[in-house]
């Protein structure tokens, strides 16, 4: 079955910290991935997305994810977290179909103390 | 502004009812989603719509039913046939079905049953 997993659930960094998230898919095919941030009492919104192309993606507030077909793995990093980082983060794929269905990862929850 | 709202944010409900869930989009986005978030588990998909009067169940649609009768609508009924309704909805759009789009996501409504 077609699966997004995320291994980290809960995470805690201080600021400065580097931030690498796991994602992994287990689909074959073309592959689209994302990853979306919920900031709390926000809306999810997208980070960054792949499609094609240059593997390695940079999102907004200085987010990037490497895509690495060997490794069936769209991870998530940032050299410098900050508190306002603080949130729930999903990593997603389009299944192999062409319906636009999103299948989403369990989520990681990234705590940074001031 | 453009955007997805959903209303209302908070809803409670007694064991044996039905309740409708609205989401309503001015993207003018033809692909319109229902996903179901509880803690631990991501997102699920519970139904979508490609076009006007027409949708598909998702992964979860037990309980759950739709309708798409406008472009800008897409209203969830959560039965009283869904075992365990507890949880947060959130409704996405995207411009239209296929694996190239991105989904924009609204702020979500948090349903309680008493």
């Amino acid at each position: 079955a077609q699966s997004v997993s995320q291994h980290n659930h809960h995470v805690i960094l201080s600021e400065a910290a580097s931030l690498e998230l796991g994602c992994n898919y287990s689909y074959g095919g073309t592959v689209n991935l994302f990853w979306y941030v919920q900031y709390p009492g926000q809306h999810l919104q997208l980070l960054l997305k792949y499609f094609s192309g240059d593997p390695l993606v940079k999102g907004i507030k200085g987010f990037e994810a490497e895509f690495i077909k060997s490794k069936f793995s769209f991870n998530l990093r940032k050299p410098s977290v900050q508190w306002s980082d603080t949130a729930e983060y999903f990593c997603a794929g389009h299944g192999s179909s062409n319906t636009g269905k999103l299948i989403f990862g369990q989520g990681t929850t990234l705590q940074v103390k001031p | 502004d453009g955007g997805i709202t959903q209303s209302p944010k908070y809803l409670f409900r007694k064991e044996g009812q039905n309740v409708t869930l609205s989401c309503e989009q001015n993207l003018n986005h033809d692909a319109m989603y229902w996903y179901r978030q509880d803690p631990g588990q991501g997102l699920r998909l519970i139904y979508y719509s490609q076009i006007v009067n027409d949708f598909q169940k998702g992964d979860i649609a037990e309980g759950y039913s739709v309708s798409r009768e406008k472009k800008e609508s897409f209203p969830l009924t959560v039965t009283s046939a869904q075992k365990n309704p507890t949880a947060f909805y959130l409704c996405a759009s995207s411009i239209s079905r296929g694996k190239y789009n991105e989904q924009f996501f609204g702020p979500g409504t948090r349903l309680t049953v008493l």
